[in-house]
């Protein structure tokens, strides 16, 4: 079955470590992929997406991507976090054989210690 | 402020209730979409909208039954719900459902059955 796996369902890092959650999908053909963040109390908003061309994509608040086609991994990555960071992040998916709506993970809740 | 905007944020509600839950965009898209979110589970696409036309019905039960008047609003009915359909229900809109366009949720419905 198609699916979206994030294997890091929570996550604890201190101030300035760096981060990287994992994303792995099972879809085959041209896929558009996506992560959002959703902060306490807050709705679901991008945090950044890949649609064709440069596999390294970067979003807002430092934050970056890396589609790696061969693994079926879309990787988000932060050189160092912050306590604002802490989070609930999600990976989706859009595409692939049969399947034209988006696709969630089932997230990857990252707190973050000062 | 997401474009997307959903009420009520709270409901509790009895097995034998009719309940409707109600989204509104001001972003001027084509499509709505209805994800439910439970604990510890991926989201879950309920319903797509496409100008007012379902073209998406992920398995739906009966029980849940919405509504497109407009590419504005979309409803959620509430019918003889059980427990287990306590969960956050998300809202959202693109511009159009086909093709990578970003997802914009709304703050969701917070639904209890008691």
């Amino acid at each position: 079955a198609q699916s979206v796996s994030q294997h890091n369902h929570h996550v604890i890092l201190s101030e300035a470590a760096s981060l990287e959650l994992g994303c792995n999908y099972s879809y085959g053909g041209t896929v558009n992929l996506f992560w959002y963040v959703q902060y306490p109390g807050q709705h679901l908003q991008l945090l950044l997406k890949y649609f064709s061309g440069d596999p390294l994509v970067k979003g807002i608040k430092g934050f970056e991507a890396e589609f790696i086609k061969s693994k079926f991994s879309f990787n988000l990555r932060k050189p160092s976090v912050q306590w604002s960071d802490t989070a609930e992040y999600f990976c989706a998916v859009k595409g692939g054989t049969g399947r034209r709506a988006l696709t969630f993970g089932s997230g990857t809740r990252l707190q973050v210690q000062p | 402020e997401t474009g997307v905007t959903q009420t009520p944020r709270h409901l509790v509600m009895g097995m034998t209730n009719k309940k409707s839950l109600k989204c509104e965009q001001h972003l001027g898209h084509n499509a709505m979409y209805w994800y439910k979110q439970s604990a510890k589970k991926p989201l879950e696409l309920m319903f797509v909208y496409s100008l007012e036309e379902r073209v998406e019905n992920n398995s739906v039960p009966s029980r849940f039954s919405p509504e497109c008047p407009n590419s504005s609003h979309l409803f959620l009915h509430l019918h003889t719900l059980q427990p287990e359909d306590s969960a956050l229900y998300l809202c959202a809109s693109s511009q159009d459902w086909q093709g990578g366009n970003t997802i914009y949720f709304g703050e969701g419905s917070w639904l209890t059955v008691v």
